[in-house]
């Protein structure tokens, strides 16, 4: 049963630039949540997504980011016109289910780490 | 907002030694909390997760407590091995959908 997928886990991209980051969650899960970590920094919240839905987009810059996950395939984390702010690893996670009250724990993936030249 | 912090930020212990790690929330309306654990370069790995209506959970060596009233838990690792050498993180989870992640304590045992 293999866990969460990320891919690349390393990419280098010149500034203005596209980055694509995709995450296959574990088998199974149809929740997937997309976090940033900067340098010397904790772990921030981007976004959180259901198959074929946004569910929160809260923590996601407003320009330049968009995520997605279709029906068929990863989940998608797209940043146009990358910055050297934008360096930085991006971790992907899923969990099985969510009912009111009470959640799945949270698997992680072993994250992109990005560099903007 | 959430905020989540965890002192101290680095820790060094000679190897068997007991430690413990600490992490504050602000506020106190969570779902759960959990404990992982980073490797450099590394992804993060699931340790412990303590829902809201539980006091602790434990795993091995591990226990990690939880007082929701006063916003503080604690992991304690009982004879601590070099193997333990790691980050470990923090984070609440509210009904906002997200995990609020600490800052991390960076632990290194030393033989």
């Amino acid at each position: 049963n293999a866990g969460v997928m990320q891919n690349p886990r390393h990419l280098v991209r010149r500034r203005g630039q596209e980055a694509r980051l995709r995450c296959s969650p574990m088998k199974g899960h149809s929740h997937v949540y997309w976090y940033r970590q900067l340098p010397e920094e904790g772990l921030k919240f981007m976004v959180y997504l259901q198959k074929e839905n946004i569910i929160d987009e809260s923590g996601m810059p407003k320009e330049r980011f968009s995520a997605e996950f279709p029906k068929e395939g990863p989940s998608i984390l797209r940043i146009q016109q990358v910055v050297r702010g934008d360096s930085a690893a991006y971790f992907c996670a899923s969990s099985l289910r969510r009912t009111s009250g009470s959640t799945d724990t949270q698997y992680f993936g072993p994250g992109t780490r990005l560099t903007v030249l | 907002k959430q905020e989540v912090t965890q002192i101290p930020a680095a820790l060094s212990v000679p190897e068997g030694e007991n430690l413990v790690l600490n992490c504050s929330f602000t506020d106190s309306a969570i779902y759960n909390l959990q404990w992982f654990r980073q490797d450099p370069g590394k992804g993060l790995t699931s340790l412990l997760l303590i829902q809201s209506s539980q006091r602790e959970q434990t795993s091995g060596r591990l226990n990690a407590s939880l007082d929701k009233s006063s916003g503080r838990s604690t992991l304690y690792i009982a004879a601590s091995q070099p193997g333990d050498s790691a980050t470990y993180l923090c984070a609440s989870e509210t009904g906002a959908n997200n995990l609020f992640f600490g800052t991390g304590t960076r632990l290194t045992v030393i033989p």
